[in-house]
């Protein structure tokens, strides 16, 4: 049970670049979501989904893209990416209970993403 | 606008002695309200869940309390060790079927 998996830990991109971050859960969790993290600011929600085939956007969301084919799976990718997506990158999933309530979330490690 | 705070960046003190960690919260009625300890270049980790119709939550060393009408919780590490030493961010729901929202966090560093 490797809970929920991020790749790459470490990323350096040229602005303009396009990348994907990978996230997968073994959990069967309805629930996952990306999240950014930056100095004095908390995580921030970029997109989330409450299962496959379905996506929604968070308080975050421009120039990311996501997709959920799968329960397993929820890849970030970053269109084109800009200085001001240097940030952490952190995947979390957490079972979408009984009333649309939402439970305790599930970290991966994270992805310090640079852009240079 | 609606806002989480943290009680402050960074807390100092004496291992033994009990830690008191604050989550204020405007323009939110979240049904409940979590904590995370969350280590330097680790992803969070969930510790207490606590509903709006509890006032105290315990486990082990942690204790939360959630005040709907302060629009506050406490969380208190009794007997604190340098091994808590980490971040601890409160999280609360933004409604029914709504996503997490993330406090800014508070340091923690218990000194020996």
């Amino acid at each position: 049970n490797a809970g929920v998996t991020q790749t790459p830990k470490f990323q350096v991109l040229k602005t303009g670049q396009s990348m994907t971050l990978q996230c997968a859960q073994d959990m069967n969790h309805e629930y996952m979501s990306w999240y950014r993290q930056d100095p004095g600011m908390g995580l921030r929600l970029i997109h989330y989904s409450v299962g496959a085939g379905i996506t929604d956007q968070g308080e975050v969301p421009n120039g990311y893209n996501v997709s959920r084919s799968t329960t397993e799976d929820f890849p970030l990718r970053l269109l084109s990416a800009a200085p001001s997506q240097t940030s952490v990158y952190f995947c979390a999933s957490s079972y979408w209970g009984r009333g649309n309530m939402n439970t305790e979330a599930f970290f991966g490690q994270g992805t310090r993403l640079t852009v240079v | 606008s609606q806002k989480i705070e943290q009680n402050s960046e960074a807390l100092n003190i004496q291992e033994g002695k009990t830690a008191t960690l604050t989550c204020n919260y405007t323009n939110y009625s979240p049904a409940y309200l979590q904590w995370y300890r969350q280590d330097p270049g680790r992803g969070p980790v969930f510790l207490l869940l606590i509903r709006e119709n509890e006032k105290e939550k315990r486990k082990e060393r942690l204790k939360v309390t959630f005040d709907t009408t302060l629009k506050q919780s406490l969380f208190h590490i009794t007997a604190s060790q340098p091994a808590d030493s980490a971040t601890y961010l409160c999280a609360l729901d933004g409604g029914y079927g709504q996503n997490f929202v993330f406090g800014p966090g508070t340091r923690l560093s218990v000194l020996p």
